[in-house]
């Protein structure tokens, strides 16, 4: 595909449920990053990718949040035991090493 | 205080008026980057400058390195141009602060 994609692009959880969510980079895309983005405020970071390697996770806000990229390629944002907090535009981007980056439609999480 | 400030918060303006949007920051940086956000949250990247001023169709970028500020400017603004603009500062690969946006309504 031409850009970053991001699935699903609207999730509705009960508090206390996991939810997964799934970001394509763009193909050759080295850095992988995750932010979030509370309603009205800009995104902030959450976690960096460089291939595989998770070189930075400082911006998860608790040990919920977990992210992975197993393969140096596809991306997987777990959040576990999700509180209303939680909700938020999970957002991805992708770039080439100290490049701009380009960034997914969001998905969208509403905790009820 | 928060490393990027945005004004206006939010700004509406007639079709056909020329826009700006301003943004400070406060840390070092490698680049400084406009992005747009349309409802829906998918977010374009529309400049990314660390010096001086780019230009793409009606839209114009600066950025003044000393004074650690750069405007967005709108030419001919229309309808289809109502969205959020973000400014970002980029510090290093995985290091990018945002400001909270300016919500732009452009009226027919």
């Amino acid at each position: 595909g031409a850009g970053v994609s991001q699935s699903p692009r609207y999730k509705v959880a009960k508090r206390g449920q996991d939810v997964a969510l799934r970001c394509d980079p763009i193909s050759g895309h080295v850095s992988l990053f995750w932010y979030q983005q509370a309603l009205g405020q800009g995104p902030e970071f959450l976690t960096y990718f460089q291939n595989e390697a998770q070189l930075d996770k400082s911006g998860l806000p608790s040990d919920r949040f977990f992210a992975e990229r197993p393969e140096g390629s596809v991306s997987t944002l777990k959040i576990q035991r999700t509180q209303q907090e939680d909700s938020a535009v999970y957002l991805c981007a992708s770039s080439s090493l100290g490049y701009e980056q380009y960034f997914g439609p969001g998905t969208r999480l509403t905790v009820t | 205080k928060n490393e990027v400030e945005q004004s206006p918060q939010n700004l509406t303006a007639q079709e056909g008026e020329f826009i700006t949007i301003n943004c400070s920051y406060s840390v070092g940086i490698s680049a400084l980057h406009w992005l747009q956000q349309h409802p829906g949250g998918g977010i374009v990247s529309l400049f990314m400058l660390s010096s001086g001023k780019k230009k793409h169709g009606r839209l114009i970028a600066t950025i003044n390195i000393q004074e650690k500020h750069s405007s967005l400017h709108i030419t001919a603004s229309h309808p289809r141009d109502s969205a959020v603009y973000i400014c970002a500062v980029g510090r290093g690969n995985n290091d990018m602060r945002f400001g909270a946006g300016t919500r732009l309504t452009v009226k027919p």
